[in-house]
């Protein structure tokens, strides 16, 4: 059956930086794109990023933009998310998701970050 | 970015009534919206994409519609586990966007 599983989350100081991981099982990994998404305490989601299947393209969130990357490793099953100068702001879970037809139809359980000194 | 606005923010109704949630676009977004359910502690579940498509394993009672920027989910007899906070979700044009979200509460 299909599985993505977040790791990597935690506290960080602003400023600071923080990698997360995605583990995906169960289907052909590098014919998916995949996403992350955020949800902040209590609030809304959030989509934070997209990388294509091959990982030649990403879009990313005005949010993040030029602070934030996604990569992924097609031999591991492994998407990443590396975040830089983090700010109260990024604190969330961060969601992994598969990408079908353009629709996120998988979800991890997700990993939270938490921006705190 | 295309903003999308959910109504009503909540909506109290009793198991077995009907449920209509509502959401607009700030622009066109063809039929290219998404609906994704949400309980408490847990990820999202997709549970209709392309405006009117249910996902895989979603009941019939989940129904959607619309298109350009007018959009409804229906969920025809509410059932206990039904109550929740419902998404929608464009995926027309980058970034991709999310409503604010519709809590549907059991009254």
């Amino acid at each position: 059956q299909v599985q993505v599983v977040e790791s990597g989350g935690g506290v960080v100081q602003p400023g600071r930086s923080l990698r997360l991981s995605c583990a995906a099982s169960g289907f052909t990994f590098n014919d998916y794109g995949m996403h992350w998404v955020r949800q902040a305490p209590g609030k809304g989601l959030e989509w934070v990023a997209i990388i294509w299947s091959d990982g030649t393209n990403a879009y990313y969130a005005d949010s993040v933009r030029g602070r934030f990357t996604i990569s992924r490793d097609n031999s591991k099953n492994i998407v990443y998310l590396q975040m830089n100068s983090l700010t109260a702001e990024d604190t969330a879970v961060y969601y992994c998701a598969r990408d079908w037809k353009w629709n996120l139809d998988y979800w991890g359980q997700g990993t939270l970050v938490t921006v705190s000194s | 970015e295309i903003v999308l606005t959910q109504s009503p923010a909540t909506l109290s109704l009793s198991p077995g009534e009907r449920a209509t949630l509502s959401c607009r676009a700030s622009q066109s977004v063809s039929t290219y919206l998404a609906w994704f359910q949400q309980k408490p502690g847990q990820p999202p579940r997709l549970l209709i994409y392309e405006a009117s498509n249910r996902a895989t394993g979603i009941p019939a009672r989940f129904s959607g519609s619309g298109s350009g920027t007018d959009f409804s989910l229906t969920i025809s007899s509410l059932e206990p586990e039904d109550f929740a906070v419902y998404y929608c979700q464009q995926r027309s044009n980058w970034p991709r966007t999310f409503g604010q979200g519709t809590k549907v509460e059991i009254k």
